[in-house]
């Protein structure tokens, strides 16, 4: 069966801090990596993984995929407040039409 | 405009009763899906559907039973709610028939059973 764990399940930092989440699988036929970012409600989109040793970037946020560990790890630079939220990892595999969570990493950014 | 949205937000009901939980999505997507997310903040899916059709159907009990009357529409009714059925369901929705890729999430509905 599909596997997702995310590590660790919950961090407390400080403003300005960097912070490193990890997400790693099992799963066979595997297509791609995502990284989600939940608040309040609706978890949304941050990044795409399929490639690995390819970095994506998006401002303050960075993630990479290892397919030989098989794993990834989400970087937050410079942290801010509004960073707080739980951060989900997915993977998606072929011909499964479905995404596997993780169990997710709740991020608590202390000002 | 909302992509991807459900009603109703919030539902508080009694044990035993049917409830039902409708979502619309006006992306243009050819799949929806139903997640469900428990207090631990676990998500799962629960059913796909492309284009009207069932897709994915994940040892969910028979007392949940999906309708896609069109592919901009997916809707779940509950019978006989128990306890354990109390979470956050997420409607969503994506481009890609043949993969899941990049999913667009409703609010969420919370359900409490009492």
């Amino acid at each position: 069966e599909d596997k997702v764990v995310q590590s660790p399940l919950s961090l407390v930092v400080h403003e300005g801090d960097t912070v490193t989440l990890n997400c790693s699988y099992e799963v066979t036929n595997f297509r791609s990596l995502l990284w989600y970012k939940q608040e309040k409600k609706a978890p949304t989109f941050l990044f795409m993984l399929t490639s690995s040793g390819i970095e994506k970037k998006s401002g303050r946020l960075s993630s990479i995929l290892d397919k030989k560990e098989l794993s990834s790890i989400l970087n937050i630079t410079a942290t801010q407040t509004g960073d707080s939220a739980i951060y989900l990892c997915a993977v998606d595999r072929q011909g499964a039409q479905k995404l596997v969570f993780g169990q997710g990493t709740r991020l608590t950014i202390n000002p | 405009d909302t992509a991807v949205s459900q009603t109703p937000k919030y539902l508080v009901t009694q044990m035993g009763n049917d409830k039902s939980i409708k979502c619309e999505q006006n992306l243009g997507h050819d799949t929806m899906y139903w997640y469900k997310q428990d207090s631990k903040k676990f998500l799962k899916i629960m059913f796909s559907y492309n284009n009207k059709e069932l897709i994915i159907n994940e040892t969910v009990p028979n007392r949940f039973s999906p309708k896609s009357p069109d592919k901009a529409h997916l809707n779940l009714h509950i019978n006989s709610l128990e306890l354990g059925d109390s979470a956050v369901y997420f409607c969503a929705s994506s481009s890609r028939t043949s993969a899941a890729g990049e999913l667009f999430f409703g609010e969420g509905s919370r359900l409490t059973v009492l």
